[in-house]
């Protein structure tokens, strides 16, 4: 299993510009999520999916932000337009269904590092 | 509103010694507390997972406990090697609030050979 996949793992880019940021989830899981990690704030849920469907948005910061999951394997988190406030690292993680032992954990990618000047 | 705080923020130890890392938490209605691990610059690797109904959890050279009616959950390394070096993150999910996690801050762990 290759656990979740984000790219890029790195990302510098001008102020004003779009920012997508890509994850894959584990193959079978039926949730996941989009964390931002900043020194100030550690880490902070933005967005999580059940199957496919946004379930908890309430973290979203602004409707600068926007997420979607088309299906099952595939998930976008879009910064419109970006600001450098929003530098930080953005996490990904998916959750297997109710079934099997560890169901409730949530298994975390290697993180997108944004950086926007 | 929940908050979890974990205490200290940072704790350096020589190579060898069993060590506790707290976190505690503000409201004692949980459905699971886990414990994460991440390396700098690296995500977070799932430790522990203890749900509400459990009071410990072990693997290998790691115990966690909890007592919810506390607010408190320990990691407990035995044996510290410099390879457990890394910042140490617990986080608690509330009932009937899908897969929300809230995190503590961690605990920046050195462990000097």
């Amino acid at each position: 299993d290759a656990g979740v996949i984000q790219s890029p793992r790195h990302e510098v880019t001008e102020m004003g510009q779009e920012v997508t940021l890509r994850c894959k989830p584990i193959s079978g899981h039926n949730s996941l999520f989009w964390y931002r990690q900043t020194m100030m704030r550690g880490l902070e849920l933005l967005i999580y999916f059940n199957n496919n469907v946004p379930i908890d948005d309430s973290g979203m910061p602004e409707d600068r932000f926007s997420a979607k999951m088309p299906n099952a394997s595939f998930s976008t988190l879009k910064i419109q337009p970006s600001e450098p406030r929003d530098s930080a690292v953005y996490f990904c993680a998916s959750r297997p269904g109710t079934s099997g032992g560890s169901y409730n954990e949530q298994f975390f990618g290697p993180g997108t590092r944004l950086t926007v000047l | 509103k929940q908050e979890v705080t974990q205490i200290p923020a940072a704790l350096s130890v020589p190579e060898g010694e069993n060590l506790v890392l707290n976190c505690s938490f503000t409201d004692s209605a949980i459905y699971n507390l886990q414990w994460f691990r991440q390396d700098p610059g690296k995500g977070l690797t799932s430790l522990l997972l203890i749900q509400s109904s459990q009071r410990e959890q072990t693997s290998g050279r790691l115990n966690a406990s909890l007592d919810k009616s506390s607010g408190r959950s320990t990691l407990y390394i035995a044996a510290s090697q410099p390879g457990d070096s890394a910042t140490y993150l617990c986080a608690v999910r509330r009932p009937n609030q899908g897969g929300k996690l809230i995190f503590g801050q961690g605990t920046e762990l050195s462990v000097k050979p």
